[in-house]
């Protein structure tokens, strides 16, 4: 059974352009999560869809934002980009079915965001 | 909100030496404990998990232990070999409602010297 597939794999982008980011769930699983991960921060949440709602936030500014489609497939966007915002941008896809915990939670791949 | 410290932060051993990397998380109702190991390039990928019910698991050469009354759990390698150099991050969470927000520790980079 296919894993979690992120597109694109590598990208550079100039400050001030805004990008969007891809991930497909594992075929069944409803929550896709995305994370920022950069050197010494370790892995930050930035928000959680389900059933195509934004259903958790974490802190991040208003310039990163996301959305889910009917097929779970879900988009990351970040607009203005900014130096600091060059990271690995993982996202992971999970059952969350009620009352269960962590059902197959799985990280895709990423993509490495470079911005000049 | 939960906050997980994770030490030590890098971690250098000699192969077949033990390896323990140490976690402490903040909220009491964190039920769910998983451990990620991050290769080079690679996606981080569940090793072991532990639930607040266990106080301990074991999978050939690691193991997780768990403290509720501390709040603290531990990841136990032994006979460390070169493959288990990678980064290995903590996490805990509590599921509610089938939503299931892990908060990671910073990562511990784990070097195996042959």
């Amino acid at each position: 059974k296919a894993g979690v597939t992120q597109t694109p794999r590598y990208l550079i982008k100039t400050r001030g352009q805004q990008v969007t980011l891809s991930c497909s769930p594992i075929s069944g699983h409803r929550s896709v999560s995305w994370y920022q991960q950069t050197p010494g921060q370790g892995l930050q949440f930035l928000f959680e869809y389900f059933s195509e709602t934004q259903r958790n936030k974490g802190n991040f500014p208003g310039r990163f934002s996301g959305r889910q489609f009917s097929n779970s497939r879900s988009e990351m966007n970040v607009s203005t980009l900014e130096l600091g915002d060059s990271a690995l941008y993982l996202c992971a896809s999970s059952l969350a079915r009620r009352q269960t915990i962590n059902y197959g939670y799985t990280f895709g791949s990423g993509t490495r965001l470079t911005v000049v | 909100g939960e906050n997980v410290e994770q030490h030590p932060s890098t971690l250098s051993v000699q192969e077949g030496d033990s390896a323990v990397i140490k976690c402490t998380y903040s909220d009491s109702a964190s039920n769910y404990f998983p451990w990620y190991k991050q290769e080079l390039g690679k996606r981080p990928q569940l090793i072991i998990d532990i639930r607040s019910n266990v106080g301990e698991k074991k999978d050939q050469r690691i193991a997780v232990t768990l403290n509720k009354t501390a709040k603290h759990f531990s990841l136990h390698i032994t006979e460390t070999q070169p493959e288990d150099s990678a980064v290995y991050f903590c996490a805990a969470s509590k599921g509610s409602g089938g939503s299931y927000i892990p908060t990671f520790g910073r990562g511990t980079s784990l070097i195996v010297h042959p």
